[in-house]
């Protein structure tokens, strides 16, 4: 059973500073990975979305990594901003889950950039 | 806006009653995935269709929920007989074959 882990599970950073996210899975047989944005309340919004194939993935001041063979993902973040500031949940797409193409999710960081 | 909806936003019930809750995916989306997410986890799976067939349903979907879709469009998530441990969000998402989801607003149930 494909298990998702995310650390930290909450992070408190001045604004400007660079800073990773990490996540890790158990089972490197996936098709790809997702990072999300969740705000208090809201739905998830999706940030990046890595093939199995590839091994980063860029958009704006957001790079996300991945290393599939660890079983390990990253997510950097330049010059963060308050508006960063947010819960950042990665989710991973087994092959060999029962659902197709169902997410197994972590348990998210929780993100603060203070001004 | 020709995103992921879901209705109500919020919903509060005594225990004991019956709740639905709706989801329109993205019109061009084959495939709808129901999630539930609890305060401070990540969303867990609960059932996906593609097109009008129901083809997984996760063991967290109890016999007290059920799920349509009928004609490969909207879906509703039914839950009977609400218990305190059913409060959470229920969140939609639609992709188009295997590719990426994307999530609604998500559904806020209050049992109380």
């Amino acid at each position: 059973k494909q298990e998702v882990t995310q650390i930290p599970a909450a992070l408190s950073v001045p604004e400007g500073e660079n800073l990773v996210l990490n996540c890790s899975f158990t089972d490197s047989a996936i098709y790809n990975l997702q990072w999300f944005r969740q705000d208090p309340g809201k739905g998830l919004t999706s940030l990046l979305l890595i093939q199995s194939s590839q091994r980063e993935q860029t958009s704006g001041r957001l790079n996300a990594s991945l290393d599939k063979s660890s079983g390990r993902s990253t997510l950097y973040i330049a010059a963060s901003q308050p508006g960063d500031s947010a819960t950042y949940l990665c989710a991973v797409e087994g092959v060999w889950d029962n659902a197709g193409n169902m997410l197994t999710f972590g348990g998210g960081t929780r993100l603060m950039v203070k001004p | 806006d020709t995103g992921v909806s879901q209705n109500p936003r919020h919903k509060i019930t005594k225990r004991g009653q019956n709740v639905t809750f709706r989801c329109d995916p993205i019109s061009e989306h084959n495939r709808l995935y129901w999630y539930r997410q609890t305060l401070g986890q990540g969303p867990e799976f609960l059932t996906y269709f593609q097109n009008e067939a129901q083809l997984e349903k996760s063991r967290l979907l109890s016999d007290r929920f059920s799920a349509e879709r009928p004609k490969g469009s909207f879906s509703t998530l039914e839950i009977q007989r609400t218990e305190q441990g059913d409060s959470a969000m229920y969140l939609c998402a639609s992709s188009f074959r295997s590719n990426e989801q994307y999530f609604g607003p998500g559904t806020r149930l209050t049992v109380t």
